[in-house]
């Protein structure tokens, strides 16, 4: 079965700096790999997906993800973060052959300040 | 276009109450999914319903159930509430089973249980 792990549970920046959020997984089979954001009180949204292909995911508001097989990692960026970003940021894996079954990471609480 | 509609948006039970969250989806998707929400823990898979007729547990079944009671609409009921119930419940559908869709959620649903 597939697993996620969010690497950080807060991440405190300022306005206008570069961000990261991590991403790990596990899989013993091929995956596809999500981002979903939630903004207060909403429900969730999808960020970006890597399903195949490049391994560069471009998603909206901005932002973009790369797929690294070796590491099993699918770290999101931004290089420029603005109030409106601040947000719950959800990882989010399903294998291949599984179907719709979504597993989620923790989930990290970016928190963009002025 | 309403998308994923859930109700109540909140509700406070006491110990041993019973109640129905109630999913209705207006996009003519196969597949919808209860998911929790708790602090630090993500999102996590309830039970969910691949298409119309079938229904699965997923992570945390223990506690609910589900009816799908028919392409549109996806309820999960509380027999008997406890306090460790108490979540921020998420609906949401995709359009077929396959771990390659995107599930559209609805706004929520939060559960206090006295």
């Amino acid at each position: 079965a597939q697993s996620v792990t969010q690497l950080d549970s807060q991440v405190p920046v300022f306005e206008e700096a570069p961000v990261e959020l991590r991403c790990n997984y596990s899989s013993s089979v091929s995956v596809y790999l999500f981002w979903y954001v939630q903004y207060p009180n909403q429900g969730l949204q999808l960020l970006l997906k890597y399903l195949s292909g490049s391994t560069l995911v471009k998603g909206i508001n901005g932002f973009e993800a790369e797929f690294n097989k070796s590491q099993t990692s699918f770290h999101l960026r931004k290089p420029s973060v603005h109030i409106s970003d601040t947000a719950e940021y959800f990882c989010a894996v399903s294998e291949v052959t599984s179907g719709s079954r979504l597993t989620f990471g923790e989930g990290t609480q970016l928190t963009v300040n002025p | 276009n309403a998308g994923v509609t859930q109700t109540p948006k909140f509700q406070v039970l006491k110990t041993g109450q019973s109640m129905t969250l109630q999913c209705a989806q207006d996009m003519n998707h196969n597949s919808m999914y209860w998911y929790r929400q708790d602090p630090g823990m993500g999102l996590r898979l309830i039970y969910y319903s691949a298409s119309e007729g079938t229904t699965d547990k997923g992570e945390v079944p223990n506690g609910y159930n589900v009816s799908r009671l028919n392409k549109r609409e996806f309820s999960l009921r509380l027999e008997s509430a406890a306090p460790s119930q108490t979540s921020v419940y998420f609906c949401a559908s995709t359009p077929g089973n396959s771990g390659a869709n995107v599930l559209t959620f609805g706004a929520g649903s939060r559960l206090t249980v006295l």
